[in-house]
C-alpha cells in the first residue's frame, strides 16, 4: 500500500539551529515528492517540489530537500531555522495512476522554534 | 501563485441538515480538485478526487450519498454534507490543480461544527 511516513511528530529547536526532517515513503511507481508548510491559522503553502533532474530541491526561505531514490526518502532541510519557521510541516507524494495522479500525505511535523 | 478560495470559512449548523461548501480557483483553470478532511492532530485523509465534468472518485471508506461533490467548472468544486451530524465536524480543505502540472494548492479550509 502506499504510505509516506514522517520520522518526528514534534520537534523543537532553538533559533539558528540546523533544522532536518525526515520523510519516507513506499510506493514502486513513479513519483512527484512535495513539502507542504502550514504556518499557524493559515492554509497549506508549497515549501518545494522535485518532479525530475537535480535531487537536492531548493524552496523558499532557505528550505531545501534531497529526493534519495534507493531509500525511498526526501528529507527537508534548513541550515538555520528561525522563529517564523514554527509551522507544520507535511511531507506529501503524487503517485501516478491511470487516471491521473493521487496525493498521500504524511502525519505531518509540528516544528516549534524557540526565540 | 495560484490562488483557491473556500467558502464559507466556518459554518455551524444543526444535525440532518446539509451543508455546501464552495471551492474555486480564481487565477488558473483547475482540472482536478480534491477534498481532505483534517482531524486534529492528524494529517490530511483525501476524501475525493473530482475532475472537472466528471464524477468524483471517492477513497475508500467515504460515503459518496453523504459527501456529494460537483465539479461543474474549471474553477469551482462544490461540497455538500447532506443529513451533517456532529461526527462530521471537522476541518474540510479542497486544493486544485491544473492539468500542465501536479501542484497543489489549497484552500484555506472551512471549518464545520454540527450541534
Amino acid at each position: 500500500a502506499q504510505s509516506v511516513s514522517q520520522h518526528n511528530h514534534h520537534v523543537i529547536l532553538s533559533e539558528a539551529a540546523s533544522l532536518e526532517l525526515g520523510c519516507n515513503y513506499s510506493y514502486g511507481g513513479t513519483v512527484n515528492l512535495f513539502w507542504y508548510v502550514q504556518y499557524p491559522g493559515q492554509h497549506l503553502q508549497l515549501l518545494l517540489k522535485y518532479f525530475s533532474g537535480d535531487p537536492l530541491v531548493k524552496g523558499i526561505k532557505g528550505f531545501e530537500a534531497e529526493f534519495i531514490k534507493s531509500k525511498f526518502s526526501f528529507n527537508l532541510r534548513k541550515p538555520s531555522v528561525q522563529w517564523s519557521d514554527t509551522a507544520e510541516y507535511f511531507c506529501a507524494v503524487n503517485a501516478r495512476n491511470t487516471g491521473g495522479f493521487k496525493t498521500i500525505f504524511g502525519a505531518g511535523t509540528r516544528l516549534f522554534v524557540k526565540a | 501563485g495560484a490562488v483557491v478560495s473556500q467558502h464559507p470559512s466556518r459554518v455551524i449548523c444543526k444535525s440532518g441538515t446539509s451543508v455546501k461548501i464552495e471551492c474555486r480557483s480564481l487565477d488558473f483553470q483547475a482540472t482536478t480538485m480534491f477534498w481532505y478532511r483534517q482531524f486534529p492532530k492528524k494529517s490530511l485523509m483525501l476524501m475525493a478526487t473530482s475532475n472537472e465534468g466528471s464524477k468524483a472518485t471517492y477513497e475508500q471508506g467515504v460515503e459518496k450519498d453523504k459527501f456529494l461533490i460537483n465539479h461543474a467548472s474549471l474553477t469551482l468544486s462544490t461540497l455538500t454534507v447532506t443529513s451533517a451530524h456532529p461526527e462530521d465536524s471537522s476541518f474540510y480543505i479542497c486544493s486544485a490543480a491544473s492539468s500542465t502540472e501536479e501542484t497543489q494548492y489549497f484552500g484555506p479550509g472551512t471549518r464545520l461544527l454540527v450541534l
